[in-house]
């Protein structure tokens, strides 16, 4: 199994411009969610979904969008990129409902915005 | 805003010795988490421990919880090398909705 995947790697953009991080899991878990880790600040939660279809804010939503259209992929869209945004973007997932389980990792797109 | 909260913030001793993180969070849990993660990597699962609990097991980890206190404690013992990294807890609320992660601890073990 890949478990999750998360594409790009790393990317550059430049303020303004908009891109979606792909994230996939092959684990067919209801639970998936996005965090962004910024030096000292931990992991902060995006956008969460709990099945196909229904989404959800996390902690720091603003500027980004989410959509789960399968039960498989989540992808997260950057609208109109701001340095604010440069982070270490990841991808979880989860086989039980909401964080009632524990989560699985991909390993991480590293965003940077000029 | 962050839920829980790592101490220290940084940790480093040397191999062999037992290693102790403590996290505190504010309120109140359906479980609570530890992950860890190396440089450059995605975080990995180590051990949920449920509010009704209050130590568990796992190989040379051992995990409190003392939920008056709004606490718990990560204990590593016979620390090795390939240990190093940062450990973050994580806290998931009555709906358990959403997992909630603090800032961390790095862990730096000494040959």
């Amino acid at each position: 199994n890949a478990g999750v995947t998360q594409t790009p790697k790393f990317q550059v953009l430049k303020t303004g411009q908009s891109m979606t991080l792909q994230c996939a899991q092959d684990m067919n878990h209801e639970y998936m969610s996005w965090y962004r880790q910024d030096p000292g600040m931990g992991l902060r939660l995006i956008h969460y979904s709990v099945g196909a279809g229904i989404t959800d804010q996390g902690e720091v939503p603003n500027g980004y969008n989410v959509s789960r259209s399968t039960t498989e992929d989540f992808p997260l869209r950057l609208l109109s990129a701001a340095p604010s945004q440069t982070s270490v973007y990841f991808c979880a997932s989860s086989y039980s409902r909401g964080a009632a389980g524990e989560l699985f990792f991909g390993e991480g797109s590293r965003l940077t915005v000029l | 805003s962050q839920q829980g909260e790592e101490d220290p913030q940084a940790l480093s001793i040397q191999e062999g010795e037992n290693a102790t993180m403590n996290c505190s969070y504010k309120t109140s849990i359906n479980n609570l988490q530890w992950y860890r993660q190396n440089s450059g990597r995605g975080l990995v699962h180590l051990i949920l421990i449920r509010s009704n609990e209050r130590e568990k097991h796992s190989g040379r980890l051992r995990v409190t919880l003392d939920t008056s206190k709004k606490s718990s404690s990560l204990l590593i013992t016979a620390s090795r090398a390939a240990d190093t990294a940062s450990y973050f807890c994580a806290t998931a609320g009555r709906g358990a909705q959403k997992l909630v992660f603090g800032q961390g601890t790095r862990l730096t073990i000494n040959p």
